[in-house]
């Protein structure tokens, strides 16, 4: 059974701290790693991961694979109050359809 | 403007009638999905569409249906609500199968009394 384990659950920073979020999987036949951020409503599309060591950069954001430690963490720095929300990661397995959602990582960014 | 539109948003009903929950895209993609969020278990996944036609069951398809006539339509149906279905319905689309990005709706928040 493919298992999603991200850490911590739940973080509570003030503005301009950096904060760290990982993920943990086990899947099989690994094929590739989605990030999400979700605040009040839908999931948005954050960065997709399928070779290790490549950083993906977007802003204040950046997000890393390593296949071998069979994880993720994503790095958000200088943090803003807009970056409150639940971010999510889920892995995709090789011939598989149904990416397994962790169950996300609440961020609360204190003014 | 490229979107997923779900239908409704909020509904309370009643343990045994009844519902659809809409969703169309229309950024012609060929895969769509329904997902279900409860507190603590995160998003799951209830059924998924590879294109017209074709679905399949994801990890908690029981007690819905779904239907893909229409490339840009994947309804989810709920024969007979239950108390245990209440929970956050999100549908999601993806150009292709695998999937890459997904692209979710606005979520419908169901209630069954």
């Amino acid at each position: 059974e493919d298992k999603v384990v991200q850490s911590p659950l739940s973080l509570v920073v003030h503005e301009g701290d950096t904060v760290t979020l990982n993920c943990s999987y086990e899947v099989t036949n690994f094929r590739s790693l989605l990030w999400y951020k979700q605040e009040k409503k839908a999931p948005t599309f954050l960065f997709m991961l399928t070779s290790s060591g490549i950083e993906k950069k977007s802003g204040r954001l950046s997000s890393i694979l390593d296949k071998k430690e069979l994880s993720s963490i994503l790095n958000i720095t200088a943090t803003q109050t807009g970056d409150s929300a639940i971010y999510l990661c889920a892995p995709l397995s090789g011939g598989s359809y149904i990416p397994t959602f962790g169950r996300g990582t609440s961020l609360i960014v204190h003014p | 403007e490229a979107q997923v539109t779900q239908n409704p948003r909020y509904l309370i009903t009643v343990t045994g009638k009844k519902l659809t929950v809409t969703c169309s895209q229309n950024m012609n993609h060929e895969y769509m999905s329904w997902y279900r969020q409860d507190p603590g278990l995160g998003l799951r996944q209830i059924y998924y569409s590879m294109n017209v036609e074709v679905t399949d069951k994801g990890d908690v398809p029981e007690g819905y249906k779904v239907s893909r006539k229409e490339k840009r339509n994947f309804p989810l149906i709920l024969e007979s609500p239950s108390p245990n279905q209440t929970s956050l319905y999100f549908c999601a689309s993806s150009l292709s199968w695998g999937p890459g990005e997904l692209f979710f709706g606005e979520g419908s928040r169901l209630t069954v009394l």
